[in-house]
Order: structure tokens, then C-alpha cells, then sequence
């Protein structure tokens, strides 16, 4: 069965420095991942997705992560962090079904 | 192009009522999932639906829940005599075909609240 289990509940950093959120995914095949973010009270968009092509993906706003197959994770980084990064992020696989297998969510903070 | 609608934004029900969330797929989209989001909590799959045909509600509570999309109109999340568990955000999402390979577009979402 597909899962991701993000490994961070919450993150902080300060303005200017870098992030890294990291999630670790379970699959019995070649997975469909992504993340998405969710600024408070708002939907959820789409920062960048993997779907088994080059393993450094890059999406939205700066934002990257990298497939790693040997250590099943898809770690979200950002070199420098912005005041308006602020927000709830979630790693996302691909079920069998077509739906989507949320991860419990990483509140990122970023300090002036 | 507009993005996946839902509507209404917020919603406010009194145990035992009724609950009628509505969700209007991206042009061209004719899957739809619908997701609940409940506080502090990631989001949680619940219904997969084609045009006229449940896919997949294996995530659907068993009773008070139930979900379509028909032919014409909307897809609808209804929830019969609700409870103040039932509090919570629920999105939508679309997608054009049911393939891996398309992510999902999501709705802004509707919080109800159960009083």
C-alpha cells in the first residue's frame, strides 16, 4: 500500500536561510509524488510533482525536492526561506485507486 | 480557465440538519474526489467519483454520507443529520483522467461547522 509519513510536525526557520521538510513515502511500485501547500484558511496548491522522471524536480516558488529511490524519500527544500513561505505543507503519494495519500502535514514558521 | 469551485465557502449547520456541499470540476475534468480535512490533520481521501458512477468510497463513512456526480450539474457531498464531529474543512479535487501521471487540482474548500 502507498503511504508517506512526513517526519516533522513543524519546522521554523529564519528569513534568508534554507528549508528543508522531508517525507518518506511507502510503495509497492514506482510512486506518483508530490507536494502541496496550504496557506492558512486557503486550498491546496500544487509546488511540484514526481512522476518518474528526472529525480530533482523543480516547482513553484523556488521550491525542489529529489527522488531518492535507495532511501524512499522525497525531501522538499528551498534555498532561501521567505516571510510568505509561511504555511502547511503536505507530502502527497499516489494511491491505487487514483486517490491521494496525504502525509500528516509540516507547519513551516520563518522568523524575521 | 476557472479553477475547481465549491461552494458555499463556510457552512453552518445545527446537529441533526442536513449538509450539502456542491463542487464544480476544472472545464474539461470529469473525475472527482472529495477530501475531508479535519483540524490539525492532514487531508483524507473519501469518495472517487466519473460522471454518473461512484469509483471508489472505500474512504465514505458508512452511514449519513453519500456523494454523486451526474450527468448534468454539479458533484454533491451530503451529509444527513449531522454531529459536531462531522466539523470540518472538505475539499474537492478534479482531475482529467483517472492516470497517475495528472495531479490533482484542488478547491478552496468548505468548512462546516456543526453547532
Amino acid at each position: 500500500a502507498q503511504s508517506v509519513t512526513q517526519l516533522d510536525s513543524h519546522v521554523s526557520v529564519s528569513e534568508g536561510t534554507p528549508v528543508l521538510l522531508r517525507c518518506n513515502y511507502s510503495s509497492s511500485y514506482s510512486p506518483s509524488l508530490f507536494w502541496y501547500v496550504q496557506h492558512p484558511n486557503k486550498g491546496l496548491q500544487l509546488l511540484l510533482k514526481y512522476t518518474s522522471a528526472a529525480t530533482l524536480v523543480k516547482g513553484i516558488n523556488g521550491f525542489e525536492a529529489e527522488f531518492k529511490k535507495s532511501e524512499t524519500s522525497f525531501h522538499l527544500t528551498k534555498p532561501s526561506a521567505h516571510m510568505s513561505d509561511a504555511a502547511e505543507y503536505f507530502c502527497v503519494v499516489r494511491g491505487g485507486n487514483n486517490d491521494m495519500r496525504f502525509g500528516a502535514g509540516t507547519r513551516l514558521t520563518v522568523k524575521p | 480557465n476557472a479553477g475547481v469551485m465549491q461552494n458555499p465557502r463556510h457552512l453552518v449547520r445545527r446537529r441533526g440538519q442536513e449538509a450539502r456541499l456542491r463542487c464544480s470540476p476544472m472545464k474539461g475534468h470529469s473525475h472527482v474526489y472529495w477530501y475531508r480535512q479535519l483540524p490539525e490533520e492532514g487531508l483524507k481521501f473519501m469518495v472517487y467519483l466519473q460522471k454518473e458512477n461512484i469509483i471508489d468510497e472505500s474512504g465514505m463513512p458508512k452511514e449519513r454520507f453519500s456523494a454523486e456526480f451526474p450527468k448534468e450539474g454539479p458533484s454533491i457531498l451530503r451529509i444527513q443529520q449531522v454531529v459536531r464531529g462531522d466539523s470540518a474543512a472538505y475539499f474537492c479535487a478534479s482531475s482529467p483522467t483517472g492516470s497517475g501521471i495528472y495531479e490533482q487540482y484542488f478547491g478552496p474548500g468548505t468548512r462546516l461547522t456543526v453547532t
